[in-house]
C-alpha cells in the first residue's frame, strides 16, 4: 500500500530564504509526482508535474526533483516571498488509474 | 479556458437528509475525480469516473455514497442519510487523459448539523 509522508508539517521562514520541502513515498512505483499548494478555504493548485521517467521540472523560482529509487521529491522554492504562505501538498500516481495519494502537506508561513 | 467547476461552495444537511454535489470539469477534460479531506486529515481518494462509467470507486463508502458522470452534464457526487462523519470539503479534479495533470476544483464544504 502507497503511503506518502511529507517533512516538515510546518515552517515558517523569513522573507527572502531559501527552502526545501521534503516528500516520500513507500512505492516506487509510481507513474508521475505533483505538488500543488492549497490556500485555505480554497482547492489546489498544481505547481509542478514530474513523470517518473523525469529527475526535476522547473518553474520560475520552484524546482522539484524526483529520485524514484529512493523513494523521495523535495520542492524547492527560492527567495520566498510572504504570498508563498500556503499549504503545500505532494501526490503520487500509480502506473495504472489516475487516482492521486497524498502527503499530509507542509504548512509553510513566510514572515515579511 | 474555465476551471473545474464545482457548486455548491458551501452546503448545510440536517442528519438523515441527502447531498448532493455538483461537478463541472474543464472544457475538454473527460476524467473526473472526487476527493474527499477530512477536518485534520489529508486529502483522500474516492472515485474516478469517465464519461458513463466509473473508473475506480475503492475510496468510496459502499453505503450511502454514490457517483456519476453522465454523457451530458455535471458529475454528481451524492451522499444519501448524511451524518456528521459526513462533514468535510469535497473536491473534484479533472484531467485530459490518464495521469496527466489533475486540476482541481474549489470544493464543496460540507456541515451536517
Amino acid at each position: 500500500k502507497q503511503e506518502v509522508t511529507q517533512i516538515p508539517a510546518a515552517l515558517s521562514v523569513p522573507e527572502g530564504e531559501n527552502l526545501v520541502l521534503n516528500c516520500s513515498f513507500t512505492d516506487s512505483a509510481i507513474y508521475n509526482l505533483q505538488w500543488f499548494r492549497q490556500d485555505p478555504g480554497k482547492g489546489l493548485t498544481s505547481l509542478l508535474l514530474i513523470q517518473s521517467s523525469q529527475r526535476e521540472q522547473t518553474s520560475g523560482r520552484l524546482n522539484a526533483s524526483l529520485d524514484k529509487s529512493s523513494g523521495r521529491s523535495t520542492l524547492y522554492i527560492a527567495a520566498s516571498q510572504p504570498g508563498d504562505s500556503a499549504t503545500y501538498l505532494c501526490a503520487v500516481s500509480r502506473s495504472q488509474g489516475g487516482k492521486l495519494i497524498f502527503g499530509q502537506g507542509t504548512e509553510l508561513s513566510v514572515k515579511p | 479556458n474555465a476551471g473545474v467547476m464545482q457548486n455548491p461552495r458551501h452546503l448545510v444537511r440536517r442528519r438523515g437528509q441527502e447531498a448532493r454535489l455538483r461537478c463541472s470539469p474543464m472544457k475538454g477534460h473527460s476524467h473526473v475525480y472526487w476527493y474527499r479531506q477530512l477536518p485534520e486529515e489529508g486529502l483522500k481518494f474516492m472515485v474516478y469516473l469517465q464519461k458513463e462509467n466509473i473508473i475506480d470507486e475503492s475510496g468510496m463508502p459502499k453505503e450511502r455514497f454514490s457517483a456519476e458522470f453522465p454523457k451530458e452534464g455535471p458529475s454528481i457526487l451524492r451522499i444519501q442519510q448524511v451524518v456528521r462523519g459526513d462533514s468535510a470539503a469535497y473536491f473534484c479534479a479533472s484531467s485530459d487523459l490518464i495521469n496527466q495533470p489533475q486540476h482541481f476544483g474549489d470544493g464543496t464544504r460540507l456541515s451536517i448539523l
